[in-house]
């Protein structure tokens, strides 16, 4: 059963430009979320996507947007890249929104803003 | 407000024990959470602890929750140097309905043979 997986697992990216981030839920599993996790600093959560709708966001500019798919896979996108920006994104997903709900993290994507 | 606090670093001996502390500022928050960070690895979820609990054994990990000081500990039993990483105190606030967590900046533990 592979668990949760994310792609690019780097990327490389100039001050002004877009990106956009990718993950698979792990099997069974409909609820996703990001986290922005800054180089030796904890991770800091974005937002949750469930039934393909954005359920809760975390202080982060609109900049940042998200997509969920009827398979239940993400995307985040990040506009107008800062040097800011540059950070380990992970998704983590899990069998449902609610609060009991485990939460299972993919490896990340390391973004670079040069 | 909403805001978790750690030591950033923390030596120990192979067999010792090792106490890793958090203090967190949510009063509400319903469920705190440690996890464990391995280089090029994500998170990975060693223990949780309800917030009504003061205390949780699982193996060789001890977590130990002061409600009144909002302050959680987790104990690992005779360290290992497999157990060196990053260690993660995380809450959920008591404001969310979904499974946000708030993490803090994350310990450091290094295992010496």
């Amino acid at each position: 059963d592979a668990g949760v997986t994310q792609s690019p697992t780097h990327l490389i990216k100039t001050r002004g430009q877009q990106v956009t981030l990718r993950c698979s839920p792990k099997s069974g599993h409909d609820t996703v979320s990001w986290y922005q996790q800054a180089l030796g600093q904890g991770p800091q959560f974005i937002f949750q996507y469930y039934e393909e709708e954005e359920r809760q966001r975390g202080n982060f500019p609109d900049r940042f947007s998200g997509h969920q798919f009827p398979n239940y896979s993400s995307e985040l996108n990040v506009n107008a890249l800062l040097l800011g920006d540059s950070a380990l994104y992970l998704c983590a997903s899990s069998p449902g929104d609610r609060v009991t709900d485990e939460q299972f993290f993919g490896p990340g994507t390391r973004l670079t803003v040069l | 407000g909403e805001d978790v606090e750690q030591s950033l670093f923390l030596s120990v001996r192979e067999g010792d024990s090792s106490v890793i502390n958090c203090t967190y500022t949510d009063s509400s928050s319903t469920y705190l959470y440690w996890y464990k960070q391995e280089p090029g690895a994500g998170l990975q979820l060693l223990t949780y602890i309800f917030s009504n609990m003061d205390m949780k054994q699982d193996q060789r990990l001890t977590v130990l929750l002061n409600k009144k000081d909002k302050h959680l500990s987790l104990r690992i039993a005779d360290t290992q140097t497999g157990d060196s990483a990053i260690y993660f105190c995380a809450e959920t606030p008591g404001s969310s309905n979904t499974g946000k967590l708030i993490f803090g900046q994350g310990t450091t533990l290094q295992v010496k043979p």
